[in-house]
């Protein structure tokens, strides 16, 4: 079965460090997105990328970037960690406007 | 810019009760609407999509209505259960060419929903 997939699942960091999450999904959706889940702000729109080498920014995108080289993978990249990206990442897939989107698992992200 | 805006916030009740779960959006002007299931710990898991031409879909003990006139979508759950104990997320989607060039899902804080035995 198609499945979208987060790495890690925890991730414990230092402040300045750069980290990168992964997402890889099957479903060979076009279209894919990052989130962050915070309490008190739901979830907000980081980057999104329409196919490969297609990146734009979100509503919160500050200190994080995106590549696409493939259709499978848009990783998220903190270039230097802060403690107030200490949050919850959830990557998603869609295959058009048409369709949902497919949400992964997420990544609980801790910066210390 | 599109608000959500999900009432009640949080909801207590015995199993076998029927549910209504609200959300209003300030944009009548979305694409579609997407009805998410949020258990602790997890991620989302998608329940119902609801196209802009559409006023409705069902799934199982679920119903979700769509009024674009009056921005308003609302989640009927039949017979809740237990295992109906979750957070729900209501997020419409809004045009590209309302918010700066791309489809844009925006999320609303959610309903927590406690169903007792």
């Amino acid at each position: 079965d198609a499945e979208i997939t987060q790495s890690p699942r925890h991730k414990i960091t230092e402040t300045g460090r750069q980290v990168t999450l992964a997402c890889h999904q099957t479903w060979n959706h076009n279209n894919m997105f990052w989130y962050r889940q915070d309490l008190g702000h739901g979830l907000r729109l980081i980057h999104y990328s329409y196919g490969v080498q297609d990146t734009n920014k979100g509503e919160v995108s500050d200190g994080y970037s995106v590549s696409r080289s493939n259709t499978e993978d848009l990783p998220l990249t903190l270039e230097s960690a802060a403690s107030s990206q200490t949050s919850v990442y959830f990557c998603a897939s869609s295959e058009s406007t048409d369709y949902g989107y497919t949400f992964g698992s997420g990544t609980r992200l801790t910066v210390v | 810019k599109q608000e959500v805006t999900q009432i009640p916030a949080a909801l207590s009740v015995p199993e076998g009760e029927n549910l209504v779960l609200n959300c209003s959006f300030t944009d009548s002007a979305i694409y579609n609407l997407q009805w998410f299931r949020q258990d602790p710990g997890k991620g989302l898991t998608s329940l119902l999509l609801i196209q802009s031409s559409q006023r409705e879909q069902t799934s199982g003990r679920l119903n979700a209505s769509l009024d674009k006139s009056s921005g308003r979508s609302t989640l009927y759950i039949a017979a809740s259960q237990p295992g109906d104990s979750a957070t729900y997320l209501c997020a419409p989607q809004v045009w590209g060419m309302f918010s700066g060039g791309y489809n844009k899902l925006i999320f609303g804080a959610g309903t927590r929903l406690a169903v007792h035995p």
